[in-house]
């Protein structure tokens, strides 16, 4: 089954560092997103994306936070500033329809530490 | 918003039935899917219900009650695999159509 691809797998930054997390979304699929999950918390939507733009962003995506498709097969979640808040799993998804039947797959992950 | 409630802990044994329950409060209501979640990866697809009723696939089935606000996994033949977190996630409409609103998941430890 094709995959939705994350490097890295864990991110060690010190406090007001940028991190850029790398994602490639399954091929043919059109949606892209971030959600991330603090250890012990539920997992958490930030941001949706497709033809380019932003179509949805959460609370938490604040102006810190920013999302790009450099190219062709990367989606990319650049923290500009971090803050020890901001550790936690980063997880991309992507779909191949915003249907509402339409399920996400989901990358393993990058754990971001911020020290 | 939306507010979604799971047990927290379930424990069953090996070759048993277990149901995890899901409670949900929305202000808009396009599905509901759960999700299962291994230690250190990432949620894989189980079921997604819109409709009221059962989905059954395999070993794994799906209820749902719009009117209450309520869903189900129900897992058969419980393997030590199974042993994950059970993520109970609704699909917002309008505004918030493109997010899905999580749980905080229900872990599930299956025993000999």
């Amino acid at each position: 089954e094709p995959e939705v691809t994350q490097t890295p797998s864990h991110q060690v930054t010190q406090m007001g560092q940028e991190v850029i997390l790398r994602c490639v979304p399954i091929s043919n699929h059109l949606y892209f997103y971030w959600y991330r999950q603090i250890l012990g918390q539920k997992v958490e939507f930030l941001v949706s994306f497709y033809n380019n733009e932003i179509s949805e962003k959460s609370e938490i995506f604040d102006d810190q936070f920013s999302v790009e498709r450099p190219d062709g097969s990367n989606f990319t979640l650049k923290i500009r500033s971090t803050k020890l808040e901001d550790s936690a799993m980063y997880f991309c998804a992507s779909s191949e329809t915003a249907l509402s039947s339409e399920k996400l797959f989901f990358g393993s992950g990058t754990q971001l530490s911020v020290l | 918003g939306q507010n979604i409630d799971q047990p927290t802990e379930m424990t069953a044994t090996e070759g048993a039935i277990v149901q995890i329950n899901c409670t949900y409060q929305t202000s808009g209501f396009n599905g509901l899917f759960w999700y299962q979640q291994h230690a250190g990866e990432a949620p894989t697809f189980l079921s997604y219900n819109v409709l009221d009723g059962l989905e059954e696939k395999g070993r794994f089935s799906s209820f749902l009650s719009r009117s209450k606000g309520y869903s189900y996994l129900l897992l058969k033949e419980l393997q030590m695999k199974d042993s994950a977190s059970y993520l109970c996630a609704v699909r917002g409409s309008g505004a918030g159509s493109y997010q899905l609103t999580f749980g905080k998941g229900t872990k599930l430890s299956v025993i000999p």
